[in-house]
């Protein structure tokens, strides 16, 4: 069964480049890393997804090693807006067919001014 | 505003009882999710189905049970609750039919409440 590992929390202040690590066994080799946020009574909401190798978008970036066996969510010069529950999300190989998925703990990561 | 309802936003009920949780999905989304989130369990996925087809499942209970009818509206059923049931469910949909290929966009989420 895949597993998931994040740090419970992490401090930051504004400004700074925050870097946040799942790591991640036995995930289906086929298919994608997506990590989302979420806001205090709020659904999750989608930041990025990678397959392998480096992916950026406008307001985060995602490093995937070869092994897959761990990403790296990157969110460049952080503000207070930023303060949230950040998940990764990947999908079990072993169900057979499609995929059960599997969310991270979540990494509470709260930004100071 | 993601596109996805849910109803209702709170539910209160009794152990023993049996309640019905309703999503309804992003227009022109085929895929709907369920996860159920607790205080010390996270985020847990239940089940998923593709245009009214069960495709994943997850920890979900036997007491539990969900179907996707063919306007592609989604209801999720909880019978014989226990005080443990109480959570926040989510919803959520995706244009495809593979949880971490596809956005999944996310409803608020019903609170329940079992007393």
């Amino acid at each position: 069964l895949a597993k998931t590992t994040q740090p419970i929390s992490m401090d930051s202040y504004e400004g700074q480049e925050v870097n946040i690590t799942c790591s991640h066994n036995n995930i289906a080799t086929n298919d994608y890393i997506t990590w989302y946020q979420q806001f205090p009574s709020q659904g999750p909401r989608f930041i990025i997804q990678g397959y392998k190798t480096k992916v950026t978008n406008e307001v985060a970036s995602l490093f995937i090693p070869a092994d897959r066996k761990s990403s790296t969510l990157s969110l460049p010069r952080v503000s207070l807006s930023d303060t949230a529950v950040y998940y990764c999300l990947v999908a079990d190989p072993f169900w057979g067919g499609y995929n059960k998925l599997i969310f991270g703990a979540g990494t509470r990561l709260a930004v100071h001014p | 505003d993601s596109g996805v309802t849910q109803t209702p936003k709170h539910l209160i009920t009794a152990t023993g009882q049996r309640v019905t949780l309703r999503c309804s999905p992003r227009s022109g989304d085929l895929s709907v999710y369920w996860y159920q989130q607790s205080l010390d369990q996270g985020l847990q996925f239940l089940i998923q189905y593709y245009n009214g087809e069960e495709r994943a499942k997850g920890n979900i209970l036997e007491r539990f049970s969900a179907q996707q009818f063919p306007d592609l509206h989604s209801e999720l059923n909880l019978s014989s609750l226990e005080l443990g049931d109480s959570a926040l469910y989510f919803c959520a949909s995706s244009v495809g039919d593979r949880g971490v290929a596809y956005e999944q966009y996310f409803g608020p989420g019903t609170r329940l409440t079992v007393t």
